[in-house]
């Protein structure tokens, strides 16, 4: 069964350092999510992608955090500079289509620690 | 923007019994109402999603329900196992151009 790959599962950085998360959603999917999980509360969108392109943006914070999708496979998602507020859990999913009625596939996510 | 809410956080059921989580949502255009079950360490892992032009899905051991109209909806999970202990996340439309909105989550722990 196909699976969105994450790495790396685990990440401890210091504040202000730089930190990169990387997702490979299924193959053929053409719409691919970034969400954040902070402790005890569901997941909230970050960003969205179609293809290489950004859909929604609206809820990242453009100051510090920065997402890719170069060639419309796989995705890069930045933190620079890292604060303390920013320990969550990153998580990627992708579905084979745009559209909010087609399924999300979640992967196992990157548990990012600011210390 | 949506927001949905989801009760109660902690469910502690005995093996065998039944255990219902229940969400609300705020948007009445909402057409699409997916549950994720996640485990330690992992991501959410869709176990049913229902579509507004429907009232009830089955699926096995597990059920849900909406009602459009009180704009609530459902998890209805029968003769609970030792793995169905896990956190519970209902969502909704409303998380961006074709995010979804999450609740907070219900820890379901079944007793042996």
């Amino acid at each position: 069964e196909a699976e969105v790959a994450q790495s790396p599962r685990y990440k401890i950085t210091e504040k202000s350092q730089a930190v990169a998360f990387w997702c490979d959603p299924i193959s053929g999917h053409a719409t691919l999510y970034w969400y954040r999980q902070i402790l005890g509360q569901g997941p909230e969108l970050l960003v969205q992608f179609q293809d290489e392109s950004v859909v929604d943006d609206s809820q990242l914070p453009k100051d510090r955090f920065s997402a890719e999708r170069l060639k419309g496979v796989d995705s890069t998602l930045k933190i620079q500079p890292a604060e303390l507020g920013d320990s969550a859990m990153y998580l990627c999913a992708s579905s084979p289509m745009r559209g909010v009625t087609d399924t999300q596939y979640f992967g196992p996510g990157t548990r990012l620690t600011v210390l | 923007g949506e927001n949905v809410e989801q009760h109660p956080s902690t469910l502690s059921v005995q093996e065998g019994d039944s255990a219902v989580i229940k969400c609300t949502y705020s948007d009445s255009a909402s057409n699409y109402f997916p549950w994720y079950k996640q485990e330690l360490g992992k991501g959410p892992q869709l176990i049913i999603d229902i579509r507004s032009n429907v009232g009830e899905k089955k699926d096995q051991r597990i059920a849900v329900t909406l009602n459009k109209t009180a704009k609530h909806f459902s998890l209805h999970i029968t003769e609970t196992q030792p793995e169905d202990s896990a956190v519970y996340f209902c969502a909704a439309p409303g998380g961006g151009a074709d995010g979804l909105t999450f609740g907070k989550g219900t820890h379901l722990i079944i007793q042996p």
